[in-house]
């Protein structure tokens, strides 16, 4: 399989603080995206951050990558309630298989 | 709105039966998936199709069947041959690239097997 993995598995933060969470994959990519999903529901696309780029930022989002150590992390800034999730970084395969990590689940406490 | 459809949200099956999930688009993407997640797990791919009358195995794909006669419907069937089939389905479709290369979910497929 060419799943990722996330780490760390579960992060438990009081609001304000900021969250950061891992993505380690296995082979070359053409791109990682993270995504976010609420408990029960489908998956929503947060961010894209391309094989040739090394950080990007989306509003409190900020991604970066190495491609040398096949690794991704996410920040979330200034945490919210609402940010509670889980959060999955997306490889592809080819350009047309998109492989997903395990996933982080982040609890963000009022 | 565009975007994709997942019935039923949940879905019983008795042993031996075969069952089937339907996944609609309006998004007019080629590219369309189906994904297993099992509680507190990540998403393991079943089925990819790219094109209509066309689809690949995923990682998973024993105990499954899709078809894929129009663009817009990727129905998934587990059949009796998957024995474990209770899980959390999610259906998604990909814009091939074209405007920002984003994967669009169902809201998903909850099958417990009674």
């Amino acid at each position: 399989s060419q799943q990722g993995e996330e780490d760390p598995q579960a992060l438990s933060i009081q609001e304000g603080e900021n969250a950061t969470m891992n993505c380690s994959y296995k082979t070359s990519i053409n791109n990682l995206q993270w995504y976010r999903q609420n408990s029960g529901r489908g998956l929503v696309h947060l961010i894209l951050i391309r094989s040739n780029e090394r950080e990007k930022h989306s509003g409190r989002l900020r991604v970066t990558l190495d491609t040398s150590k096949k690794s991704s992390s996410l920040l979330i800034t200034a945490s919210r309630a609402a940010d509670t999730a889980s959060y999955f970084c997306a490889t592809d395969i080819a350009g047309n298989q998109f492989y997903f990590g395990t996933g982080t689940s982040l609890t963000v406490i009022p | 709105d565009g975007g994709i459809t997942q019935s039923p949200k949940y879905l019983f099956r008795k042993e031996g039966q075969n069952v089937t999930l339907s996944c609609e688009q309006n998004l007019n993407h080629d590219a369309m998936y189906w994904y297993r997640q099992d509680p507190g797990q990540g998403l393991r791919l079943i089925y990819y199709s790219q094109i209509v009358n066309d689809f690949q195995k995923g990682d998973i794909a024993e105990g499954y069947s899709v078809s894929r006669e129009k663009k817009e419907s990727f129905p998934l069937t587990v059949t009796s041959a998957q024995k474990n089939p209770t899980a959390f389905y999610l259906c998604a479709s990909w814009d091939g690239g074209f405007s920002g290369n984003t994967i669009y979910f169902g809201e998903g497929s909850w099958l417990t097997v009674v």
